[in-house]
């Protein structure tokens, strides 16, 4: 069971247009994590969000923690090439007592110069 | 500080050999990840420790994965014998305590069995 779905799987746009991809589960988190992966790289933190209905910004890049703690979603405005990358969200599920950190399968986000 | 170290950085061996891989986690970090990521998919625990103690290893093949961090420090993942379908990039993190939920990744190491 994929407890944590992102969408798109994939994502190819032009520099300068605008972006949001999504995390979702019907599993409830205390916190939700965004990360970066660049090919050849480990995944690098961005973002965590811990309150429901939060909203966090770094740059151009909007984070969003749904009311329910269930969902959330990326937004970048103005995309550039430097953005391409593996965005991964990330959490351990209230109900896992053992605070196993687990993974989305990820967007492929590649912004076309 | 220094990042996760990790060794060797790519590898490559024919089905039903050996191969060890090295972790050595951000200096004071309690709790140490192993992940495993396919092409295309997201890291998947393998395995847990909190210093020196397993606190979940339910995702780890334990007929042909095995791990250990002897000291609470470094760590390595053994796989033998390896199959075509342990190709992956494995990834180590650490993070201060366990339940934390911010992890730093080493760079990986990429495994191909031929």
């Amino acid at each position: 069971t994929q407890l944590l779905e992102q969408s798109p799987q994939f994502l190819s746009i032009q520099e300068g247009e605008n972006l949001t991809v999504y995390c979702n589960s019907s599993s409830v988190f205390s916190s939700l994590q965004w990360y970066r992966q660049e090919p050849g790289e480990g995944p690098v933190l961005l973002v965590t969000v811990v309150t429901g209905g939060e909203v966090k910004k770094l740059k151009r890049l909007t984070f969003q923690f749904g009311d329910a703690r269930k969902d959330s979603s990326l937004h970048i405005t103005a995309a550039q090439p430097g953005d391409t990358g593996l965005y991964l969200c990330a959490g351990a599920p209230r109900m896992n007592r053992d605070d196993k950190i687990i993974f989305g399968k990820g967007t492929r986000l590649h912004i076309l110069p | 500080e220094a990042g996760v170290a990790q060794s060797p950085r790519y590898k490559i061996i024919e089905k039903r050999q050996s191969v060890a891989f090295w972790c050595n986690p951000i200096s004071g970090h309690a709790t140490l990840y192993w992940y495993q990521q396919i092409l295309g998919q997201g890291p998947k625990l393998l395995i847990q420790f909190q210093n020196n103690g397993v606190v979940d290893d339910s995702q780890l093949p334990k007929d042909r994965f095995s791990a250990e961090r002897l000291k609470g420090v470094d760590s390595t993942l053994k796989i033998q014998p390896a199959k075509l379908e342990d190709s992956a990039v494995y990834l180590c993190a650490s993070s201060r305590v366990s339940g934390a939920n911010v992890l730093t990744f080493g760079a990986g190491s990429r495994l191909t069995v031929l």
